[in-house]
């Protein structure tokens, strides 16, 4: 069965330290694997990650994704407040199909 | 670029009442999606459109709800009659293809009492 498995599900953390969120994957015909940051509505689009190795990088956030063990990390330094949130992993499989995990639910305290 | 808009944002019914959602995915964006999300959960797929055609509804409840999307553009999901364990956030995504990501609208809060 396909499935998309991401860790912690909880994580509390005070402002300026690094946090390092899992995602991982079992699916036929992987595609490509998403981050989302949903805040109180609609999920927005973080990084799309394809190919195995590469990290992207967009200001104090970064992922990689790493196709021999299934899985990605998704890496915040320096975190802000204004990082709390619910972080989604998303694995696009077959055609358009687009399984996501559970999340992770990011609080950063002052 | 406008994007996903969907209606009503909140909804609160009794239950065995019906209830619909409407979405307008971005234009272009042939595929659309319409997703879940229980409190702490990350979003389901219910089912996915490819223009007209429904592709996948394989987790849809057909027993008490249908959707459409005439002429391949705008959505509507409707749940006939709702069950108190339909309260959740109605999602809808669309995508202009493989390779490319989902943009979500800002979904349907239902609430059934």
């Amino acid at each position: 069965e396909d499935k998309v498995v991401q860790s912690p599900l909880s994580l509390v953390v005070h402002e300026g330290d690094t946090v390092t969120l899992n995602c991982s994957y079992e699916v036929t015909n992987f595609r490509s694997l998403l981050w989302y940051k949903q805040e109180k509505k609609a999920p927005t689009f973080l990084f799309m990650l394809t190919s195995s190795g590469i990290e992207k990088k967009s200001g104090r956030l970064s992922s990689i994704l790493d196709k021999k063990e299934l899985s990605s990390i998704l890496n915040i330094t320096a975190t802000q407040t204004g990082d709390s949130a619910i972080y989604l992993c998303a694995v696009a499989y077959n055609n358009n199909d687009m399984r996501f995990g559970a999340g992770t639910r990011l609080t950063v305290k002052p | 670029e406008a994007g996903v808009v969907q209606s009503p944002r909140y909804k609160i019914i009794e239950k065995k009442q019906p209830v619909a959602f409407w979405c307008n995915p971005i234009s272009g964006h042939n595929t659309l999606y319409w997703y879940r999300q229980n409190l702490g959960q990350g979003p389901e797929l219910l089912i996915r459109y490819e223009n007209e055609e429904a592709v996948d509804d394989s987790q849809l409840p057909k027993d008490r709800f249908s959707a459409e999307r005439l002429k391949g553009v705008d959505s509507t999901l409707k749940i006939q009659p709702a069950e108190l364990g339909d309260s959740a956030v109605y999602l809808c995504a669309s995508r202009k293809g493989v390779g490319s990501p989902l943009h979500f609208g800002n979904g349907t809060r239902l609430t059934v009492t």
